[in-house]
């Protein structure tokens, strides 16, 4: 079973616009990780944020991240055709041995030239 | 290559065949990770290897399916007698070093396993 929830499951947007999903799971947590996956290929990782953070960048990339409310965000900012995939977020549960991640059911994001 | 490698891309079979679904990590990860993916959903954890210990299989769905990692580096997964709900994605993820999941795992574009 999986941890939690995505949303949107799918968003459409313009190039230049920005995108923002969002995750909710269930048990408290380690770290976050968010993921891209693109039609057909393997997941790529974008960023990791610990329970300790509550903010963190990576060029277009700024995720957030509340524990006392089970969420994290994606945004992505000035999107691009290019960012056009299936975005997961990913954690890893507390006690975990081993570094399993559980995945969200993803949001699908549309970027239109 | 430097990334993590499956074989074959595509595999049809017919219910109640055995199949086995290979991946190359990256070489020197000590962490192996399978994961099955469902059409239009996110990853699902099958089981873990530390080197060739098979350290957690929790997420095996039945005895019909069994992972190796015999010397540490190329892993096998393994379904016998195949139904159809087994098709499905099947991932395979390395990481650098031991436990902890506070560092990125990098996916091979995954085996697309379609049972007939």
């Amino acid at each position: 079973s999986q941890q939690g929830e995505e949303d949107p499951q799918a968003l459409s947007i313009q190039e230049g616009e920005n995108a923002t999903m969002n995750c909710s799971y269930k048990t408290s947590i380690n770290n976050l990780q968010w993921y891209r996956q693109n039609s057909g290929r393997g997941l790529v990782h974008l960023i990791l944020i610990r329970s300790n953070e509550r903010e963190k960048h990576s060029g277009r990339l700024r995720v957030t991240l509340d524990t006392s409310k089970k969420s994290s965000s994606l945004l992505i900012t000035a999107s691009r055709a290019a960012d056009t995939a299936s975005y997961f977020c990913a954690t890893d549960v507390i006690y975990n041995q081993g570094g399993k991640l559980i995945f969200g059911q993803g949001t699908e994001l549309s970027v239109k030239p | 290559g430097a990334g993590v490698s499956q074989s074959p891309r595509y595999k049809v079979a017919k219910r109640g065949q055995d199949v086995a679904l290979r991946c190359d990590p990256i070489s020197g990860h000590v962490s192996l990770f399978w994961y099955q993916q469902a059409l239009g959903q996110g990853p699902e954890f099958l089981t873990y290897f530390q080197n060739e210990a098979q350290l957690d299989k929790s997420g095996l769905p039945s005895d019909r399916f069994f992972a190796e990692r015999p010397e540490g580096s190329v892993s096998t997964l393994k379904i016998q007698r195949t139904q159809q709900e087994d098709s499905a994605v099947y991932l395979c993820a390395s990481s650098l070093d031991v436990g902890g999941g506070d560092q990125p795992q990098h996916f091979g574009d995954g085996t697309r396993l379609s049972i007939l």
